[in-house]
């Protein structure tokens, strides 16, 4: 069964506007933690913003935030005010399991991705 | 700092061959990951070590494929021999445990590898 569901293959967003980028996911762990990374046409992954699962808050990184929603397992990032620099393609990922000392459950479990373009 | 450095870039090799892929990871992390996007697909995860030892190999495909990691430092992954089914992307990532971090995962450029 897929872990981690990113709907939105593609979306297309003007300049300045926010986007919100879906990010759904499946686990039976009650410790887990949310990636979101973003790789431009460059090829590079760029960590952006993490939620633990324990985290009482939404995570926020500059212009980018997370939406977090437990009961619905979605773990939407959103990005405010949209650059041109913007576009590129979004990875969700998920890692189960606590963090160290357990060192074992660390591997990340990635959505396909969605493509976001940005238009002057 | 430097980061996760992959070489090569790119690779294009014959169906059969021999390729090896080399991962230097970020100067004191201990974990180093494999992981392979094929197109079209999601990145899926390879194996996992910490320092010098296999951690996870749960997502090698099959034993056409050996990763090593001598002394704990930089990682190579030796495909031998090549499918056509083995283009793709190829991801190398390091992470560092540190209290109360959140143990997120440094990626490399990757190397492109196609067989024809």
């Amino acid at each position: 069964a897929q872990k981690i569901t990113q709907t939105q293959p593609g979306m297309f967003v003007q300049e300045k506007e926010a986007v919100t980028l879906d990010c759904t996911y499946d686990t039976s762990d009650p410790s887990y933690g949310l990636f979101w990374y973003k790789q431009p046409s460059s090829g590079e992954m760029i960590f952006l913003i993490y939620q633990g699962s324990y985290d009482q808050q939404n995570a926020t990184e500059g212009r980018y935030s997370l939406n977090f929603q437990k009961a619905r397992k979605s773990a939407n990032l959103v990005i405010s005010a949209s650059q041109l620099g913007d576009s590129a393609m979004y990875f969700c990922a998920m890692r189960e399991g606590p963090t160290a000392p357990i060192q074992g459950a660390q591997k990340l479990v990635f959505g396909q991705g969605t493509r976001l373009t940005i238009n002057p | 700092e430097a980061g996760v450095t992959q070489f090569p870039s790119h690779s294009v090799i014959e169906k059969g061959q021999t390729v090896t892929l080399r991962c230097d990871p970020i100067s004191g992390h201990d974990n180093l990951y494999w992981y392979r996007r094929v197109m079209g697909k999601e990145i899926k995860f390879l194996l996992h070590f910490v320092k010098e030892s296999k951690q996870d190999e749960s997502g090698m495909p099959n034993n056409r494929f050996l990763a090593e990691r001598t002394g704990g430092t930089y990682s190579t992954l030796k495909v031998q021999p090549a499918e056509l089914e083995d283009s793709g992307v190829y991801f190398c990532a390091s992470s560092h445990w540190r209290t109360g971090g959140t143990y997120e995962q440094y990626f490399g450029p990757g190397t492109r590898l196609t067989v024809t």
